[in-house]
């Protein structure tokens, strides 16, 4: 099976813009879940989708917003971008979305804000 | 509050040398416990969880509950084992939730 799948790789972006990033699970994956990893930080829950359903949502501002499609494929947002905004983004996949449920992550989209 | 905490940034070892990475919880109840793996310019990628109780590459780690520990062990390290180690917990055995959340890494580094 194709592994979990994260466009883009790179992203450049000025602050106050916005940026939509976007993350295809392993196909019959039904839980999608997004983190923030940044040297300072280290990684950070974000939020997670089951079943085109946000089930839990990080301590993150309300800029930061997600969705998932019945294809389970899923995307988050980021609006008025802010410096601090650099980061790694990684998004993880897991078949039943249960706490012992293994997570398979992609290899992120790394954001720059200038 | 629900916290993990990996006291070690770095752990620098000889090949053939034990190696212990440590990793200390904080969740009231029982938790799910993961030791997820980072080798260099690769993905994230799930190590080993309490729950299977398996050694994997010779990697095993015991969940103490007294202690809330949940410490990482291998007898003999090997140059390849070189990655960064993220330890992890998740919710409540067998809740509906997925989120995890991580202890800050360390990075392992085996000396030939």
């Amino acid at each position: 099976k194709a592994g979990v799948t994260q466009t883009p790789r790179y992203l450049i972006k000025t602050r106050g813009q916005q940026v939509t990033l976007s993350c295809s699970p392993i196909s019959g994956h039904r839980s999608v879940s997004w983190y923030q990893q940044t040297p300072g930080q280290g990684l950070q829950f974000l939020f997670e989708y089951f079943s085109e359903t946000q089930r839990n949502k990080g301590n993150f501002p309300g800029r930061f917003s997600g969705r998932q499609f019945s294809n389970s494929r899923s995307e988050m947002n980021v609006s008025t971008l802010e410096l601090g905004d650099s980061a790694l983004y990684l998004c993880a996949s897991s078949l039943y979305g249960t706490a012992n449920s293994p997570l398979h992550f992609g290899n992120g989209t790394r954001l720059t804000v200038t | 509050a629900q916290r993990v905490t990996q006291p070690e940034k770095l752990l620098s070892v000889f090949k053939g040398a034990p190696v212990e990475l440590k990793c200390n919880y904080s969740y009231s109840g029982s938790p799910e416990l993961f030791w997820y793996v980072q080798y260099s310019r690769q993905r994230l990628q799930l190590l080993l969880r309490h729950i299977s109780r398996e050694s994997i590459k010779g990697f095993t780690a015991d969940l103490n509950k007294g202690e809330t520990s949940f410490h990482l062990k291998k007898p003999f390290a090997q140059e390849e084992d070189s990655a960064m180690y993220y330890c992890a917990l998740s919710g409540q055995y067998g809740g509906a939730t997925n989120k995890l959340i991580f202890g800050t890494g360390t990075l392992l580094a085996v000396q030939p």
